[in-house]
């Protein structure tokens, strides 16, 4: 079965530091990846979309690396702000089949 | 250019009844999606439609149908809804068909729905 996992649930970390966010896949043969953000109460913002042939994409203070063969991905954000409090959300594609999302994790950024 | 535009916002049902909810996708998106979320479940899949048919489907009953008419708008209808209807409805727009690796999706505010 395809399934997303990102872990931890939640995190909490002081203004200014970096951090990483994690997300793992279960099926190698990805046809791309994608990460977005979610304000409560709100849809999704998309940042970055990684293709299987590609290995990171990096907008602004956000990278995003994506290693298929341990079916990983990170997302790093660079000197974190309390703008970037919000619920990140990790969604992977398999062939034709539906977009499949982890349960996120919610990023608290303490001023 | 406006986004992915969702109404209703917000609506209350009742239990029985049925609803529609419209999605209208970012102007040159031909393919729409729709997803649940919900605290417990998280982003589920509904279906996607492309070109006015639909091209995926995800594990719902069918209560829960949709169409896309020709100019690339979508509407979802549940039927005969019950209590565990009640969730976010996500819409999203893309260029072309998800089997384009290259595309990216945009999603819209969504639209509330309680069912009492």
């Amino acid at each position: 079965k395809q399934e997303v996992t990102q872990i931890p649930a939640a995190l909490s970390v002081p203004e200014g530091e970096n951090l990483v966010l994690n997300c793992s896949f279960t099926d190698s043969a990805i046809y791309n990846l994608q990460w977005f953000r979610q304000d409560p109460g709100k849809g999704l913002t998309s940042l970055l979309l990684i293709q299987s042939s590609q290995r990171e994409q990096t907008s602004g203070r956000l990278n995003a690396s994506l290693d298929k063969s341990s079916g990983r991905s990170t997302l790093y954000i660079a000197a974190s702000q309390p703008g970037d409090s919000a619920t990140y959300l990790c969604a992977v594609r398999w062939g034709a089949q539906k977009l499949v999302f982890g349960q996120g994790t919610r990023l608290t950024i303490n001023p | 250019k406006a986004g992915v535009t969702q109404t209703p916002r917000y609506l209350i049902k009742t239990r029985g009844q049925q609803v529609t909810l419209s999605c209208s996708p970012i102007s040159g998106h031909r393919s729409v999606s729709w997803y649940q979320q919900t605290p417990g479940q998280g982003l589920q899949f509904l279906f996607e439609y492309f070109s006015e048919t639909q091209r995926n489907k995800g594990n719902f009953p069918g209560r829960f149908s949709g169409r896309q008419f020709s100019n690339s708008r979508s509407e979802m209808n549940v039927s005969t809804l019950e209590l565990g209807d009640s969730a976010l409805y996500l819409c999203a727009s893309s260029v072309g068909q998800s089997t384009y690796s290259g595309n990216t999706i945009y999603f819209g505010e969504g639209s509330w729905l309680t069912v009492v």
